[in-house]
């Protein structure tokens, strides 16, 4: 079973400061079809990041996503105030289309 | 304006069935691979399942959880999304929200498929009790 681990589970930071969240696929096989999104509190998901490190349109060049099967690493420079919300990893590769758990960016 | 409208959502009893719908605009749909992601109360998304556009031959992708009870289609003549829920369980209590999974971009020389395409509906609640 092909499983995305993230972590930690809960980062707590003050605006301005850099965060650097962590996704791990179960199955190391050097794909680079990751993504990235941010969700709300009541919203619908947004993408950030495409194919591991490419950004979507319209998101501000603090995003900034690596790495290659199994790890991966979305960056944010410097943290926004809109910037506190959950962050999840997918791997779309072939069949499937998996999230990790999730990581909780909050104000510290 | 790019705009996803799902519909459908309701109460069901365990075993029992639902249809879900997804009303796409402002963008070729037919070009476009769409997705459906759920979310239970309080947890985190989970991915249900993709179509692919014509030129895929409009295959389907589905998680473990929901193969074979859930099935996915489309009708790009009505730029409509589909979601047929059969053999509910309680465990599909959450609410469905249908997005895009990415479309042909085309340029000069040709199109390139690219998940660069991002565009959510408000999310439908389906909950499944008894």
């Amino acid at each position: 079973e092909f499983v995305l681990t993230q972590s930690p589970g809960t980062l707590s930071l003050s605006p301005g400061e850099r965060a650097t969240l962590s996704c791990r696929a179960s199955q190391s096989d050097g794909t680079t079809y990751l993504a990235w999104y941010q969700q709300k509190p009541g919203q619908a998901p947004r993408l950030l990041i495409f194919d591991a490190s490419s950004r979507a349109t319209g998101i501000p060049d603090r995003f900034s996503g690596s790495g290659s099967g199994p790890d991966f690493t979305l960056t944010i420079s410097r943290l926004e105030p809109e910037d506190f919300a959950v962050y999840y990893c997918q791997h779309y590769g072939g069949s499937r289309g998996s999230f990790g758990p999730g990581t909780k960016v909050d104000i510290k | 304006e790019v705009q996803l409208v799902e519909s459908g959502g309701g109460s069901v009893k365990p075993g029992g069935s639902l249809r879900l719908s997804c009303a796409a605009s402002g963008f070729i749909f037919n070009k476009a691979w769409m997705n459906w992601v759920r979310q239970a109360p309080g947890k985190g998304l989970e991915w249900v399942g993709r179509i692919r556009s014509k030129t895929e031959g409009r295959t389907t992708d589905y998680a473990a959880p929901v193969r074979g009870r859930f099935t996915i289609s489309r009708d790009d003549s009505k730029n409509t999304l589909f979601l047929e829920m059969n053999s509910l369980k309680t465990e599909d209590t959450a609410v469905y929200y249908c997005g895009t999974d990415g479309t042909y971009h085309d340029y000069v020389w040709g199109s390139s498929f690219s998940k660069d395409f991002d565009s959510w509906g408000q999310g439908t609640l389906v909950t499944v009790s008894s």
